[in-house]
């Protein structure tokens, strides 16, 4: 495998199960990220991990669980969910520590909350 | 705080048309600034990137400089195709303490039509 992988690809889940999403890069990287991208908004960025400690939460609620064992895994565990969190989330990962850096994406859980 | 503005699409253009999509950001300090390109169904991908000012970044025929005087990274292709057809992002890096943030545009749909 190569670059940031993310699974499963598509969930469909009810509101009272828990779920987790997994990304694992595969680049090297320290850094990695939560996004979640919703119809006709912009890209939101929900966690931050930096050397698999947390550095950015951006008062994402706490249904969404991230979990970082290391620079290489990123997880997000789910719990009662509500149907307005349906959409695309998006893991990316970066290589310095610096502002210049380039994030790669996974290709991105698609999840849709019945 | 940092912010990217980017043209409202969608647009739609004939195949072998020139593209320009618009971009300007307002920033502290001198970011990079990146174009993602997003596909249907998949996640983003890097398309070109610029570190500093008067830079300019090119990838398959796409390129944007860097223009500090008018803070702004338009992206540009003399000759759009089909498979052009996607969402365009624009991005600037983002440097706060230990996080390393992207900062994203709104995206453009861009349509070719053959």
């Amino acid at each position: 495998e190569t670059g940031v992988t993310q699974t499963p690809r598509h969930l469909v889940m009810g509101m009272t199960n828990k779920k987790s999403l997994k990304c694992e890069q595969h680049l090297g990287h320290n850094a990695m990220y939560w996004y979640k991208q919703s119809a006709k908004k912009p890209l939101e960025l929900m966690f931050v991990y930096n050397f698999k400690e947390q550095t950015e939460n951006n008062s994402v609620p706490s249904r969404f669980s991230p979990e970082c064992p290391n620079s290489s895994h990123l997880f997000l565990h789910l719990h009662t969910l509500q149907p307005e969190d349906s959409a695309l989330y998006l893991c990316a990962s970066s290589g310095v520590q610096s502002g210049r850096s380039e994030q790669y994406f996974g290709p991105g859980t698609r999840l849709t909350v019945t | 705080g940092n912010s990217v503005t980017q043209m409202e699409g969608p647009v739609t253009l004939s195949e072998e048309a020139f593209l320009t999509i618009n971009c300007t950001y307002t920033a502290t300090g001198y970011p990079s600034l990146f174009w993602y390109v997003q596909y249907p169904g998949e996640g983003l991908q890097l398309l070109l990137k610029a570190t500093k000012a008067d830079d300019k970044g090119s990838n398959k025929g796409f390129e944007a400089t860097y223009r500090k005087e008018t803070t702004s990274f338009h992206l540009e292709k003399g000759s759009v195709q089909v498979s052009d057809s996607a969402v365009y992002f624009c991005a600037l890096s983002d440097y706060g303490g230990a996080t390393n943030k992207l900062i994203f545009g709104t995206g453009t749909l861009l349509a070719v039509q053959p």
